[in-house]
């Protein structure tokens, strides 16, 4: 039980074009999913916290207009990166947590990257 | 930033018991202590958690110190799958879900 997926789970893409990545509680219902984002041999970097059927929370330096996040459902949330430039390559992480358990469950990751 | 601090590796053989130390001596009364590991170009698996008490599932055995100010991440039986970075997190529970705030963990190397 509680499984995450991602989708896709690599995508290539030319600068200026928009990507959409998909983030699923296969399992489980998620009032809130969160997203990350980890650059090499570093530490994962929470970017937003998503609550369905509500606007998206972003931290501090995320710029909100590049990054569109949306939850429409109790299972889906997906994170739409604008207008995309080299410095966006990155690996995208999201994670869902358990309504019922208050425990947070990642997804496999998608790696971004942008030529 | 993160709150708590772990070496930034280890290594241990292939079947002897793998103790992951972590320290978190600003902790409050409502946090609790997260345990995940992260397998290279994988995203975090979730191991364990705990308030005061210690805990154990069939992955791991979480032993918390009296004070809260630190803990200890047992894995009984090291395997080269073990191989990973693991992170000890600090958790507020609000009642509503709470991030988790990454700090640099512990790569752990399992060696023949």
């Amino acid at each position: 039980g509680a499984v995450v997926s991602q989708h896709p789970s690599w995508v290539i893409c030319k600068s200026g074009t928009s990507v959409k990545i998909e983030c699923r509680s296969l399992d489980f219902q998620a009032t809130t999913m969160f997203w990350y984002r980890q650059f090499p041999k570093q530490s994962l970097m929470l970017m937003a916290t998503s609550n369905e059927g509500s606007k998206a929370t972003y931290e501090q330096g995320v710029e909100k207009d590049k990054f569109l996040i949306n939850h429409a459902s109790l299972t889906l949330s997906t994170l739409t990166v604008t207008s995309a430039h080299p410095e966006d390559s990155s690996f995208y992480i999201c994670s869902a947590n358990h309504f019922l358990t208050d425990t947070q469950y990642f997804g496999p990751g998608t790696r971004l990257t942008v030529l | 930033d993160a709150k708590t601090t772990q070496p930034p590796s280890m290594d241990c053989a292939e079947g002897r018991a793998a103790n992951l130390p972590c320290n978190h001596s600003t902790i409050s009364g409502n946090e609790y202590v997260y345990w995940y590991r992260q397998i290279h170009s994988q995203g975090p698996q979730y191991i364990i958690h705990g308030l005061k008490n210690n805990e154990t599932n069939e992955m791991a055995s979480l032993i918390i110190t009296e004070d809260r100010k630190s803990s200890t991440l047992i894995l009984p039986h090291a395997t080269l799958r073990d191989t990973a970075v693991y992170y000890c997190i600090v958790r507020e529970i609000t009642g509503t879900a709470s991030k988790l705030t990454f700090g640099t963990g512990t790569r752990l190397q399992v060696t023949l």
